[in-house]
């Protein structure tokens, strides 16, 4: 099974800011790397699909990049409705495995 | 717009048995793997399994393999999720998502709680 790591666990920021957040696989996933969204008590929101591809409707502040094991989300200004928890997932191997999520908190 | 509305979780005692189902619109349900991805309270999401268009394939993280039954009525534009001997670290809520790209669209997700 693929294990991801997240970091940082919790980013905190100002609106406006830049935020930059990390996955790592504990070995290589290709572009198989996707990222999600999650609000309280919401579900979770496909932002960015195969590393870098911003899913339908996500605005164009949300980018993704890397490949093999090292990828990051890229959010270039926060908004107010940024501050959630993100994950990452990953579609090489099977299972298919999440991250632990990295929290995006208001500073 | 697609929709997926989860339904059927609820309290069950350790061993018991609960079935899910997830009806789905707005989109052509028969064209795409459907898969059910959990949350265990304040935790991280979990795969748990996934079917084919067709149903003739069915895969399964191994902690639910040989208790969860996943299945779907195409002509229902319905997926559901049987889990029997259910136990503590069952409880979570369970979502139905669109297996495409990566999980496209999630439903609303409905609570299961396992306890005595």
């Amino acid at each position: 099974e693929i294990v991801l790591t997240q970091s940082p666990a919790t980013l905190s920021l100002s609106p406006g800011e830049r935020a930059t957040l990390s996955c790592r696989a504990s070995q290589s996933v290709s572009s198989y790397l996707a990222w999600y969204q999650q609000k309280p008590g919401q579900a979770p929101r496909l932002l960015i699909y195969d590393a870098s591809n911003r899913a339908t409707g996500i605005p164009a502040r949300f980018s993704g990049s890397g490949s093999g094991t090292d990828f990051t989300l890229t959010i270039s200004s926060l908004e107010p409705e940024d501050f959630a928890v993100y994950y990452c997932q990953q579609r090489s191997n099977w299972p298919p495995t999440f991250g632990p999520g990295t929290k995006v908190d208001i500073k | 717009e697609v929709q997926l509305v989860e339904s059927g979780g609820g309290l069950v005692q350790p061993g018991g048995s609960l079935r899910l189902s997830c009806a789905a619109s707005g989109f052509t349900f028969s064209s795409y793997w459907m898969s059910w991805v959990r949350q265990a309270p304040g935790k991280g999401l979990e795969w748990v399994a996934n079917i084919k268009q067709d149903g003739s394939e069915k895969y399964y993280v191994d902690s639910v393999k040989g208790r969860f039954t996943i299945s779907r009525d195409n002509a229902k534009n319905s997926l559901y999720l049987q889990m029997n001997s259910l136990r503590a670290e069952d409880t979570a809520v369970y979502y139905c998502a669109i297996d495409s790209w990566a999980f496209d669209y999630w439903g609303q997700g409905t609570l299961v709680t396992v306890s005595s």
